[in-house]
């Protein structure tokens, strides 16, 4: 069964500039999570959806947004990139909540740097 | 708050034993969760443990609970230098998911 994946890997955008991430979950999982990771702040949850609807919303400004599509794919987009929005930003599905453990299974995230 | 608290770094040399330790904040937390990453790669599930047990043995691994102080530990047993790495508590914000994360303890391994 193949794994989270994540596009791309690696980008660099300048301040100013948006940016759309992807996020395809393993197969038959309903739930998408994202988190930024900086060496900082450690992993802060950006937001969860679930058949397409956003179930929970972490403490970020509006510039940051996302969506699921029918498939279980995710895209989040960041507008008016900021220097400090440099991060590793990673994607976890899930089976839903209330099916299981509660396991996330993350892929490899996409590094943004912002210059 | 909903902070999940743990020591930034530990050292140790292989063949000893490695304690991390957390500190987290629901007491209502269904599982509580330790997380490994590697350098470059995302997070992977090390084990969990469900919050009416006190402990679980998993090979080299045993996570010990206690509910009345909220600490979580993980006890890394004969560790390697392949354990070096990342390793993250978590809990959930609200029912299974999604999960809060303390800021990692940094594990190095010393041959």
């Amino acid at each position: 069964k193949a794994g989270v994946t994540q596009t791309p890997r690696y980008l660099i955008k300048t301040r100013g500039q948006q940016v759309t991430l992807s996020c395809s979950p393993i197969s038959g999982h309903r739930s998408v999570s994202w988190y930024q990771q900086t060496p900082g702040q450690g992993l802060q949850f950006l937001f969860e959806y679930f058949s397409e609807t956003q179930r929970n919303k972490g403490n970020f400004p509006g510039r940051f947004s996302g969506r699921q599509f029918s498939n279980s794919r995710s895209e989040m987009n960041v507008s008016t990139l900021e220097l400090g929005d440099s991060a590793l930003y990673l994607c976890a599905s899930s089976l839903g909540a209330g099916v299981n453990t509660g396991e996330l299974f993350f892929g490899e995230g996409s590094r943004l740097t912002v210059l | 708050g909903e902070d999940v608290e743990q020591s930034l770094f530990l050292s140790v040399r292989e063949g000893d034993s490695s304690v991390i330790n957390c500190t987290y904040t629901d007491s209502s937390s269904t599982y509580l969760y330790w997380y490994k990453q590697e350098p470059g790669a995302g997070l992977q599930l090390l084990t969990y443990i469900f919050s009416n047990m006190d402990m679980k043995q998993d090979q080299r691994l045993t996570v010990l609970l206690n509910k009345k102080d909220k600490h979580l530990s993980l006890r890394i047993a004969d560790t390697q230098t392949g354990d070096s790495a990342i390793y993250f508590c978590a809990e959930p914000i609200s029912g299974n998911t999604p999960l809060v994360f303390g800021k990692g303890t940094r594990l190095s391994v010393i041959a």
